[in-house]
C-alpha cells in the first residue's frame, strides 16, 4: 500500500471554475500535511501547509484536511492557464524527518 | 522566506565519469538535507536523508558508494553521482527544511539538477 496516494488525472477544467484535488494517506499518526506545485522541469513549491482537522485558506487556494478520513484536500478557486501544473500532496508520517510525496495530479486550466 | 540554492541546475557527462552536485540552504541552518531522485512523469523518490556532521542514511535500493553524500557544514550537502551511467540520467533535487517547534514545518526545494548521462 502506498504511504500517500493521489488521482494521477489528467484533470480539466475551464478558466474561473474550481479545480479540487484529492489525496489519502496510509498513516493515522501523520502530523503534517503539505501541498506542493510543480511546473514541467522545474521543482516543486509549497502552496499550503495544514496541519489540523478543517479547512485552512489563502487567497484563492483551501486545503482541507480530515484526519478520521485520512483525507486531504486542496481546491483552487478562479482556477487561471498559470494553475496549470501537477499538485503533489505531501505528508509527515509520525516517526518520519522526510516526506512522502504522492504521485501527483496534473491539473489543466482551459482557457 | 525559506531559499535552498543547487547547482548546477543542468549537466551533462560521458558514461563512467563523477558528477557532484551542490545544494546550500541560503539563509537558514539545516542539520538534515534530503536528496530526491524524479524520472519523468513520476514523483519524488527520497534518495537519502543527509545529516550534517554524520553519515548519511540511504534507503532502500539507493546504493551508498554510487552515491556520495557530504554534508560537511549546517549550510551545504553535496551529493557525487560516481561512475554515472545513462540510467542514473534524471532529475536530481534537494531540499531542507527550517526547524520550528516540532520539526513540522514544510520542506523547501533547490530548483533542480538535470543530469543527462551520454
Amino acid at each position: 500500500q502506498k504511504e500517500v496516494e493521489q488521482n494521477s488525472g489528467p484533470l480539466s477544467v475551464p478558466e474561473g471554475a474550481i479545480a479540487s484535488l484529492n489525496c489519502t494517506y496510509s498513516d493515522r499518526g501523520s502530523q503534517s500535511f503539505f501541498w506542493y506545485r510543480q511546473y514541467s522541469g522545474k521543482s516543486p513549491e509549497l502552496i499550503m501547509s495544514i496541519y489540523s482537522n478543517g479547512d485552512k485558506e489563502d487567497g484563492r487556494f483551501t486545503a482541507q484536511l480530515n484526519k478520521a478520513s485520512q483525507y486531504v484536500s486542496l481546491l483552487i478557486r478562479d482556477s487561471q492557464p498559470s494553475d496549470s501544473a501537477t499538485y503533489l500532496c505531501a505528508v509527515k508520517a509520525s516517526g518520519a524527518n522526510n516526506l512522502f510525496f504522492g504521485t501527483g495530479t496534473r491539473l489543466t486550466v482551459i482557457p | 522566506g525559506a531559499v535552498v540554492s543547487q547547482h548546477p541546475s543542468w549537466v551533462i557527462c560521458k558514461s563512467g565519469t563523477s558528477v557532484k552536485i551542490e545544494c546550500r540552504s541560503l539563509d537558514f541552518q539545516a542539520t538534515t538535507m534530503f536528496w530526491y531522485r524524479q524520472f519523468p512523469k513520476q514523483s519524488l523518490m527520497l534518495m537519502a536523508t543527509s545529516n550534517e556532521g554524520s553519515k548519511a542514511t540511504y534507503e532502500q535500493g539507493v546504493e551508498k558508494d554510487k552515491f556520495l553524500i557530504n554534508h560537511a557544514s549546517l549550510t551545504l550537502s553535496t551529493l557525487t553521482v560516481t561512475s554515472a551511467h545513462p540510467e542514473d540520467s534524471s532529475f536530481y533535487i534537494c531540499s531542507a527544511r527550517r526547524l520550528r517547534q516540532g520539526g513540522n514545518s514544510p520542506l523547501h526545494f533547490g530548483n533542480g539538477t538535470r543530469l543527462t548521462v551520454t
